[in-house]
Formats: structure tokens, sequence, C-alpha cells
């Protein structure tokens, strides 16, 4: 079946250093790949996607690209700040599975220190 | 315009007892998602509903658990006979028929079984 795995936390890290958060995923058909962000005392927000190989998904200064051959979606931002300290989940949505449905990995904690 | 709309914001209630969650979606979103999220088991999808029909309900955990949807709008989640194990914070999603793989989360439902 379907399933994401991505690194466990929390990832601590100082104000302007770079991010890595890994993501793999296993898929049986075509997955679009997906992070969402959660900040403190809020709801998921979708912070950007990729729907096939080698797409490169961005927002807000994060970057994410579709690898098929590594079957990996890792999320990178050059230089964080202490606002985008929140749970960040890697996702996929089957193409295959027509209700779309979003498999979520385990979701890794990011804190960002002045 | 208006996002996707949950009550209550939480619910306390004893063992045994039924709940009513409520979702709102956006307006037009024809695609309607319940998810899970809990310590033990991360976020995990329950129901998916088109229009008012539910063509996939393989993430509901048991019989204790159904689903409606009316009007092509509101869903109401029920929980029968709580057990402790049903606390967690459980969310909508609603998505555009046109771009089924980009789903907006309302704020959840914190729900809390003593």
């Amino acid at each position: 079946g379907n399933s994401v795995t991505q690194m466990e936390g929390p990832v601590t890290l100082s104000e302007e250093a770079f991010l890595t958060i890994n993501c793999t995923y296993t898929a049986t058909g075509y997955p679009s790949l997906f992070w969402y962000v959660q900040y403190p005392g809020e709801g998921l927000q979708l912070l950007l996607k990729a729907t096939k190989a080698d797409d490169k998904g961005s927002n807000k200064g994060f970057e994410a690209t579709y690898r098929k051959e590594t079957t990996s979606f890792h999320l990178e931002k050059g230089s964080v700040q202490v606002s985008d300290s929140a749970v960040y989940f890697c996702a996929l949505s089957d193409q295959a599975d027509s209700s779309y449905k979003l498999i979520f990995g385990s979701g890794t904690r990011l804190l960002v220190r002045p | 315009g208006a996002g996707v709309s949950q009550s209550p914001s939480n619910k306390v209630t004893e063992k045994g007892k039924d709940v009513e969650l409520r979702c709102d979606p956006i307006s037009g979103h024809t695609a309607l998602y319940w998810y899970r999220q809990s310590l033990g088991q991360g976020l995990e999808f329950l129901i998916y509903f088109q229009g008012n029909s539910a063509p996939d309900k393989s993430g509901l955990p048991s019989d204790r658990f159904s689903a409606e949807r009316t009007g092509g709008s509101v869903s109401t989640l029920t929980i029968q006979r709580t057990q402790q194990e049903d606390s967690a914070v459980y969310l909508c999603a609603s998505s555009f028929q046109g771009s089924r793989d980009t789903q907006y989360f309302g704020p959840g439902t914190r729900l809390t079984v003593l």
C-alpha cells in the first residue's frame, strides 16, 4: 500500500540556518506529493505541492523536488526564521485513487531559535 | 472568502456517550474529507464524500463511526458509545472538483473522552 516516511523530530535550528526535512514515499500508482504545515494553535495549511516527477514545488522560500528515482520529496529552505517554527507533514495523494485522499507522514516539529 | 469551519472547537464527553462533530466546507467544494489526528496514530484518513455520497469509507475505524453529508454541503461525523481511544483532533477538509488533490483544512474539533 501507499505510505510516507519522514524524519523524526524535533529539529532545532538557529535563525538563518539551512533546513532539510527528509521525506520518502511508497506508492503503487502515480502520486501527487505535498508538504503541509501546522503552526502552533492553527490548522493544517498547504505549503507546496508537486504532481509529477522532477516538478519542484515552492512557496514562502521553501522548496521540494519530486524525485521518482529515489522516491523522495525533501523539504528545504535556505534561511529559516523564528516564524517558521511549526510541525511539517509530508503527504501523498494517489492519482489512481478516485478519492484523492491524503496519506500523511508522522510529522516533523521544527523549532527555530533567535 | 470563508474557509472550512468546524464545530465545536472542543468537546469533552464521558465514555459511552454519543457525539456529533460538524463540518461546513468551502462553498462550491464538492469533495469533503474527514481525518483524525491523534498522538498514537498520526494523521489518518476516515471518510471521503463526493456530493452527498461516500464512495470511500475505508478509514472509519469501527462501526461506531458514521458520517453523512446533506445538500452537498454540511457534514456530520457521529461517534457512538465513545471510548477513550477516540480522543483525538478530528479534521475536515474540502476540495474543488477541478483540483481535487488540493485540500483545504478546517481548524479541527478536539475530542476528549473521559
